[in-house]
């Protein structure tokens, strides 16, 4: 079993441009989740969705989406990246009710210049 | 509000020498805490959750409602424990849902 996968493991952006981070799970999990790390502020929730067919906001969702396209996979989107979207960004599964552990993928680097 | 707060950015040690690392948190229902870690290069793992109230690599931590604290503490640390520890605590909301404190970086020196 690959766990959580994301791609791709580091994208450089220009203002502006957009892009799609893919994340995928093998574990039958119902809840995924992304996140964003930044120094000195942990790991914010941006979105997440409890089961297929279902999105919430997380902490800081502006400038983002995200898609449950099925049970294996969740995506986020920058439609129109900013500097402030810099970040090593973390997708997690997990199966979904509380104290539930939670499965990271290994994170992609962004950098929007 | 939902709250978790690590006090302490970077702590450094000696070997040998005992390790707390500090979390309190802001909730006013039953939560569950978790310690996750991440070593350099490798994604981010759970290390311990206060439920099973066991001790993983040597690391143990207590829940204490009365502080809201939940700090985690080894006797000895070791070179390997050099790592980035976040606690986390779940609220029973929906979909499982962490909230993670801002992260303490360990470095165990030789």
């Amino acid at each position: 079993n690959a766990g959580v996968t994301q791609t791709p493991k580091f994208q450089v952006l220009k203002t502006g441009q957009s892009m799609t981070l893919q994340c995928a799970q093998d574990m039958n999990h119902n809840s995924m989740y992304w996140y964003r790390q930044d120094p000195g502020m942990g790991l914010r929730l941006i979105y997440y969705s409890a089961s297929e067919g279902t999105t919430d906001k997380g902490e800081v969702p502006n400038g983002y989406n995200v898609s449950r396209l099925n049970k294996r996979e969740f995506s986020l989107r920058l439609e129109s990246a900013a500097p402030s979207q810099t970040s090593v960004y973390f997708c997690a599964s997990s199966a979904g009710t509380q104290g539930n552990e939670q499965f990271f993928g290994p994170g992609t680097r962004l950098t929007v210049l | 509000a939902q709250r978790v707060t690590q006090p302490e950015k970077l702590l450094s040690v000696f070997k040998g020498a005992p390790v707390e690392l500090k979390c309190n948190y802001s909730y006013s229902g039953s939560p569950e805490l978790f310690w996750y870690v991440q070593y350099s290069r490798q994604r981010l793992q759970l290390l311990l959750r206060h439920i099973s109230r066991e001790s993983i690599k040597g690391f143990t931590a207590d829940l204490n409602k009365g502080e809201t604290s939940f700090h985690l503490k080894k006797p000895f640390a070791q070179e390997e424990d050099s790592a980035m520890y976040y606690c986390a605590l779940s609220g029973g909301n929906q979909g499982g849902k962490l909230i993670f404190g801002q992260g303490t970086e360990l470095s165990v020196k030789p």
